[in-house]
């Protein structure tokens, strides 16, 4: 079964402050991804990035940054953290890129801004 | 762009009841639906895929389908159980524009009663 950690499970973070959410994957996969998921909007696009050292922008990238060092690692990083950034983050991966993969997630990082 | 419109945002039945959850899709490509459940405290986790509209994906006693005419695809069960509660997304995997972006609905909570 493929794995994905995300770490911290949870923050609370600083109106203004620098914030990173980290996300590792061990199962050799090319794509991953960066999800926001609020109360009636189910989950949102980030950042994805399909492979390492090249990150793409989803459907709601403004305030936020991404960076994929290593095929393993996808990082998710509010420069500035803003109260409308309190939301739950899943990191997500799939192994191929045809239409039909399915996305393996992690357990989510549960971010409030203070 | 592709967009997944999930108009139920909560259903609630006893169990034994009879399950629907309906969604439109718009895309131009070819794509592939896939049905995504979550329980409390984890990331979402793949619940069936359909590759092929008309043709049937089941799983867990769950049956989907997707109509390429009205560009709509459904979950169904014939009887839950009190284990089903949990949020359902349906889910649009395309390859529109050369990269793999799943597009969520904005989920159904399912709530059985005993």
């Amino acid at each position: 079964e493929a794995a994905v950690t995300q770490s911290p499970r949870s923050k609370v973070a600083v109106t203004g402050g620098k914030v990173t959410l980290s996300c590792h994957q061990t199962n050799n996969h090319d794509y991953m991804y960066w999800y926001r998921q609020d109360t009636g909007h189910g989950l949102r696009l980030i950042h994805y990035s399909y492979v390492a050292d090249s990150t793409e922008k989803g459907d709601i990238p403004d305030g936020y940054k991404a960076s994929r060092p290593s095929q393993e690692n996808f990082s998710l990083i509010l420069e500035l953290a803003s109260l409308s950034q309190t939301a739950v983050y899943f990191c997500a991966s799939s192994a191929q890129t045809i239409s039909n993969e399915r996305l393996f997630f992690g357990h989510g990082t549960k971010l409030s801004v203070l | 762009g592709n967009s997944v419109t999930q108009m139920q945002g909560q259903v609630t039945l006893s169990e034994e009841e009879f399950l629907f959850i309906n969604c439109t899709y718009s895309t131009t490509g070819y794509p592939t639906l896939f049905w995504y459940v979550q329980y409390p405290g984890e990331g979402p986790q793949l619940l069936l895929k359909v590759t092929t509209a008309n043709n049937k994906g089941s799983s867990r006693g769950f049956e989907a389908t997707y109509d390429k005419g009205t560009t709509s695809f459904h979950l169904q069960k014939a009887s839950v159980q009190e284990s089903d509660s949990a949020v359902y997304y349906c889910v649009l995997g395309d390859l529109s524009g050369g990269n793999y972006k799943p597009t969520f609905g904005k989920g159904t909570s399912l709530v059985v009663h005993p």
